[in-house]
Parts: C-alpha cells; structure tokens; sequence
C-alpha cells in the first residue's frame, strides 16, 4: 500500500499568498496517477489536478500541481477567499487507491 | 454530469445496507465507477471500484468478503451491498466517477450508522 503523508497539517495565510502543499509518497506513484482535491465544509470533494500537473476542466490557473514519483507539490499562487478548505492528494495507479490525510489551508 | 446517491441509514452493528448510485448526464458505461468513504471528522478512504463492464472489481482490505460493488449499465445504476456492517464503517458514502483523469465527478455522500 502507498502512503501518503501531507504536510503540513494546517497552513494559516492571508488572501493574495502563496500556499505550497506537500504530499509525500511511500513508494513511487506510477505514471503521475497523482490528484488533488478540494473539500469544503459539507461539500463532496473536487477534483483539482489529476495526472500531477493537469488541471481539471475550469480551474483557475492560480492553482497547479508539480512533482514526481514520491514528491508532489500543489501550489495556489494568490490566494482567494473561496481557496480556503481542506485539500487532500490521492494516489490512483496502485491498489488500494490511498489519500492523504489532508491539509487544512485557514485564513490567518 | 449528476451522481445522486441512497440507501443510507442507521443499521445495527453485523446488519446489511445496499447503497445505491444513479448516474446521468454521461455515457455511464464508459466509465470505472467508485464507492469512497469519509468518517465523521476523518479524511477520504476509498472502498471499492468496478471495471466499465462490471468484469473487475477491487476492494479495500477491511470491507473484502462483507462489501459487494455491482452496477447495471442498462440503469446507470451503481450499488454497494454491505453485509455484516461495524461500527467503523461509518461514514459518507461517496459514489464517484474514476479514471485516468482523478476522480472527476462525486455524489453528495449518503450517510451511513453503524450502532446500537
């Protein structure tokens, strides 16, 4: 099983900051099957990134994911009020599919 | 693009629950389809998915043997029938589509209890 840890934890920044996102793989993610997601309060989760460095359908270029085989960053260049949330990575070329455990990005 | 989930309840611990999924607005039967879960206050944890044709099917270790995915094309249809349910399997369970593009599309979440 991979395991993927994020880091950090939490992360408090003001609107129009940089937030860098960590996810750390176990054993190299095959093929770049590395995603993103963003979960709000009593939301479904959305898919941000797929394929490491893809961006989903409509997703404002502040936002973009780098990296590869066990180190992957998800960077949101200006930070708007609607960015802050939970985000979770999510490894989907190995079985059992894993997530991280998530990085709650607060407005400090 | 729309996956509406139900079926979720409260069941007593070693109960049954089938959870259900109808998709619409995409072509269902080209797609894997995914049951993943959220406790209470936790992260996301993926259960099981299903090959297009039904034809593989993959699960998470603690739900082999009690958790069963199945879909029905011709509905556009996904189920979960789970079998000797436990506390820990309480959750929201999300239906979503899979791919080689991430997850791309969820259901709200249909929530499941598990307890006495």
């Amino acid at each position: 099983e991979i395991v993927l840890t994020q880091s950090p934890g939490t992360l408090s920044l003001s609107p129009g900051e940089r937030a860098t996102l960590s996810c750390r793989a176990s054993q190299t993610v095959s093929t770049h099957y590395l995603a993103w997601y963003q979960q709000k309060p009593g939301q479904a989760p959305r898919l941000l990134i797929f394929g490491a460095s893809i961006r989903a359908t409509g997703l404002p270029d502040r936002f973009s994911g780098s990296g590869s085989g066990t180190d992957f960053t998800l960077t949101i260049s200006r930070l708007e009020p609607e960015d802050f949330a939970v985000y979770y990575c999510q490894q989907y070329g190995s079985l059992p599919i894993t997530f991280g455990q998530g990085t709650r990005l607060e407005i400090k | 693009v729309q996956l509406v989930e139900s079926g979720g309840g409260l069941v007593q611990p070693g109960g049954s629950l089938r959870l259900s999924c109808a998709a619409s607005g995409f072509t269902f039967n080209s797609y894997w389809m995914s049951w993943i879960r959220q406790a209470p206050g936790k992260g996301l944890e993926w259960v099981a998915n299903i090959k297009e044709d039904g034809s593989e099917k993959y699960y998470l270790d603690s739900v082999k043997g009690r958790f069963t995915i199945s879909r029905d094309n011709a509905r556009k249809s996904l189920y979960l029938q789970m079998n000797s349910l436990r506390a820990e399997d309480t959750a929201v369970y999300y239906c979503a589509r899979s791919g080689f593009s991430g997850t791309s599309v969820w259901g709200q979440g249909t929530m499941l209890s598990v307890s006495s």
